[in-house]
């Protein structure tokens, strides 16, 4: 069954302390994507990799890190220095650039 | 820079009447158009791409390029299209990187 796999769908941490969302897919596709998703605010854009081993900054990437060692795999890792960490967070993923994106399930992250 | 303006945050309709769900944009050059929707408990899926110009669950959209426009409609209203609406463009201008509006709630009352 392709598609994208996020995990966890929900965490709760301490403020002070990192924690990696999963992203995995088995589509194929080269260009992965980490939104985040706030009421009234839509989906803003924190990192995105069109190819393995290189990721750029979205509009909202401080407080946040990523890698892309694999081209299945996009984790995103929300850090002790982003302000306010408690949201939705979405990773999608594309085969080809400015085509359809296809979204994971998302994971709700509360920080108490 | 790309943008999506979506006005309304929530629109309000019952059962059979026409909706349309506003989407302007700014880019320069020739932007591709998309409508995501997200139904309650469902992940974030695509509705209908202008290229395609296709219908989708009776919901139709139009590229107006004179006035930066992609408003999304509908003539009879269902239920089960209550859902969050999200308009989305990507170009190479922005190298593809998808930038999406804020969103319209849809709510269809019976």
């Amino acid at each position: 069954d392709g598609g994208i796999t996020q995990s966890p769908k929900y965490l709760f941490r301490k403020e002070g302390q990192n924690v990696t969302l999963s992203c995995e897919q088995n589509l194929n596709h080269d260009a992965m994507y980490w939104y985040r998703q706030d009421p009234g605010q839509g989906l803003r854009l924190i990192y995105y990799s069109q190819i393995v081993n290189d990721f750029q900054k979205g509009d909202i990437a401080e407080g946040y890190s990523v890698s892309r060692e694999k081209k299945e795999s996009f984790p995103l890792t929300v850090t002790s220095a982003q302000k306010n960490p408690t949201a939705f967070y979405l990773c999608a993923s594309t085969g080809l650039a400015g085509r359809e994106l296809f979204f994971g399930e998302g994971s709700r992250l509360t920080v108490l | 820079a790309q943008r999506v303006t979506q006005p309304e945050k929530l629109l309000s309709v019952f059962k059979g009447a026409p909706v349309e769900l506003k989407c302007n944009y700014s880019y320069s050059g020739s932007p591709e158009l998309f409508w995501y929707v997200q139904y309650s408990r469902q992940r974030l899926q695509l509705l209908l791409r202008h290229i395609s110009r296709e219908s989708i669950k009776g919901f139709t959209a139009d590229l107006n390029k004179g006035e930066t426009s992609f408003h999304l409609k509908k003539p009879f209203a269902q239920e089960e299209d209550s859902a969050m609406y999200y308009c989305a463009l990507s170009g190479p201008g922005g190298s593809y990187i998808p930038t999406f509006g804020r969103g319209t709630s849809l709510i269809v009352h019976p």
